[in-house]
C-alpha cells in the first residue's frame, strides 16, 4: 500500500498569512493527486486535482503543486473560511489511500 | 446540481449486518465509478471501496480491512449504490460517505462530489 504523510499536522496560522502543506507518497504516484478539505461535522469538498488542478469554484488563492513523491498545498491568504482539516489522496493504485490530515487552526 | 445522499446507518451489535445506500441525482449516474470512504469518530478518511460502471463490467475493488465481508452493487436504473456490511466489528464504526468519482483518463479517478454521510454504530 502507499503511505502519504502529510506535514505539519496540525498549523495555527493568522488571517492573511500564506501557508504550505507537504504531502509525501512512500512511493511514487507520477501526478495522481487530490486535496480536499473537510470542516467540522461536514463532508469533504475537492480543491485540487492531478496534483495541481484547481477544481471548478475552488478560489484562485489555493494552488497544488508537484509530482511523484512530494506534493504541497498553498493557500496564498488565509481567508476566515479556510480553516479546516486537508487531506491529500492517491488515486495512482489500489488500495486509494489519505494522508492523516493537517488540522489547520486560527493563531 | 449533483446531489448524494446515503443513508441506512444505524445501530447494529457485534457480528451483525446493515446495508447501506446512496441515492444520486443531478448527473448520468450510471456514467460513473462510484466510492465508498468513511471516517471513524475523530480520526481521518479511509478508503472502503470502489464499483466500476458497466463498460467496466461493474468491477470491484475493497480495502483489506474489508475485503470479505463488505460488497458494493449498484442499480443504475433507481440510480443507487449500496454497501452490504456483513460480519461487523466495532472498528467499522464510522460515517460512511457516498462518492462519485471522475475518471478523465489523464488525470486518475478520484472523488469529485460526496455525500453528507450515514452513521454507523457497532456497539453491544
Amino acid at each position: 500500500d502507499i503511505q502519504l504523510t502529510q506535514s505539519p499536522s496540525f498549523l495555527s496560522a493568522s488571517l492573511a498569512d500564506r501557508v504550505t502543506i507537504t504531502c509525501r507518497p512512500s512511493q511514487g504516484i507520477s501526478s495522481y493527486l487530490a486535496w480536499y478539505q473537510q470542516k467540522q461535522g461536514k463532508a469533504p469538498k475537492l480543491l485540487i486535482y492531478a496534483a495541481s488542478t484547481l477544481q471548478s469554484g475552488v478560489p484562485s488563492r489555493f494552488s497544488g503543486s508537484g509530482s511523484g513523491t512530494e506534493f504541497t498545498l498553498t493557500i496564498s491568504s488565509l481567508q476566515p473560511e479556510d480553516f479546516a482539516t486537508y487531506y491529500c489522496q492517491q488515486h495512482y493504485s489500489y488500495p486509494i489511500t489519505f494522508g492523516q490530515g493537517t488540522r489547520l487552526e486560527i493563531k | 446540481e449533483v446531489q448524494l445522499v446515503e443513508s441506512g446507518g444505524g445501530l447494529v451489535q457485534p457480528g451483525g449486518s446493515l446495508r447501506l445506500s446512496c441515492a444520486a441525482s443531478g448527473f448520468t449516474f450510471s456514467d460513473h465509478y462510484m466510492d465508498w470512504v468513511r471516517q471513524a469518530p475523530g480520526k481521518g478518511l479511509e478508503w472502503v471501496g470502489r464499483i466500476r460502471n458497466k463498460p467496466s463490467s461493474y468491477t470491484t475493488e475493497y480495502a483489506a480491512s474489508v475485503k470479505g465481508r463488505f460488497t458494493i452493487s449498484r442499480d443504475d436504473s433507481k440510480n443507487s449504490m449500496y454497501l452490504q456490511m456483513n460480519s461487523l466489528k466495532t472498528e467499522d464504526a464510522a460515517v460512511y460517505y457516498c462518492t462519485r468519482v471522475r475518471d478523465t483518463g489523464w488525470s486518475g479517478a478520484y472523488s469529485d462530489y460526496w455525500g453528507q454521510g450515514t452513521l454507523v454504530t457497532v456497539s453491544s
